[in-house]
């Protein structure tokens, strides 16, 4: 149980356009995603905080216009980087954490390589 | 925020030895506290993890202590083994999940 998807698991865009990454739970209901940037041989950094039903939460420094989240249902959260740029290559990864599990559980997607050219 | 400071950067040890690494909180409130395991390219791996109102918790090789009047938590890993290797982030969570910087962990055969 408690899997988490993340599709496309890697993707290359040229600079200047959008590309969307889907986060879903698949066996549980998830009010609250995570989505976390990583950048090679660092740490995970959490970008946003995602609530089923309302605006995201973005972490200071992290631009809410071009790091655009949808949060439509219990088992869906969307990240679009819009205008994509080379410094925007990095991996992105979600987390999700169930209404029923404890509130302390998040559970990890396998994660997006997002390449900009 | 919370800031979560891990070290050292790097491990090296040799294989059956125990190895440790240091986290430090600065949120007093934070309660949850979990290690977790990434090796390159994957999803990192939850491999044990701690709440505030206990001191020290044991999984087999693996424990984890937490002294919440220093704000500070630790790893421990006895007997390692090379497919210990990877590298390793604590974080320290309230509601928000914050990481430490990770830890390479090379075990030497």
């Amino acid at each position: 149980g408690a899997v988490v998807s993340q599709h496309p698991s890697w993707v290359i865009c040229k600079s200047g356009t959008s590309v969307k990454i889907e986060c879903r739970s698949l066996d549980f209901q998830a009010t609250t995603m995570f989505w976390y940037r990583q950048f090679p041989k660092q740490s995970l950094m959490l970008m946003a905080t995602s609530n089923e039903g309302s605006k995201a939460t973005y972490e200071q420094g992290v631009e809410k216009d071009k790091f655009l989240i949808n949060h439509a249902s219990l088992t869906l959260s969307t990240l679009t980087v819009t205008s994509a740029h080379p410094e925007d290559s990095s991996f992105y990864i979600c987390s999700a954490r169930s209404t029923d599990g404890a509130d302390y559980e998040q559970y990890f997607g396998p994660g997006t390589r997002l390449t900009v050219t | 925020g919370e800031n979560v400071e891990q070290h050292p950067s790097t491990l090296s040890v040799q294989e059956g030895d125990s190895a440790v690494i240091k986290c430090t909180y600065s949120d007093s409130a934070s309660n949850y506290f979990p290690w977790y395991k990434q090796e390159l390219g994957k999803r990192p791996q939850l491999i044990i993890d701690i709440r505030s109102n206990v001191g020290e918790k044991k999984d087999q090789r693996i424990a984890v202590t937490l002294n919440k009047t220093a704000k500070h938590f630790s790893l421990h890993i006895t007997e390692t083994q090379p497919e210990d290797s990877a590298v390793y982030f604590c974080a320290a969570s309230l509601n928000k999940f914050y990481f430490g910087s990770g830890t390479k962990l090379n075990v030497k055969p």
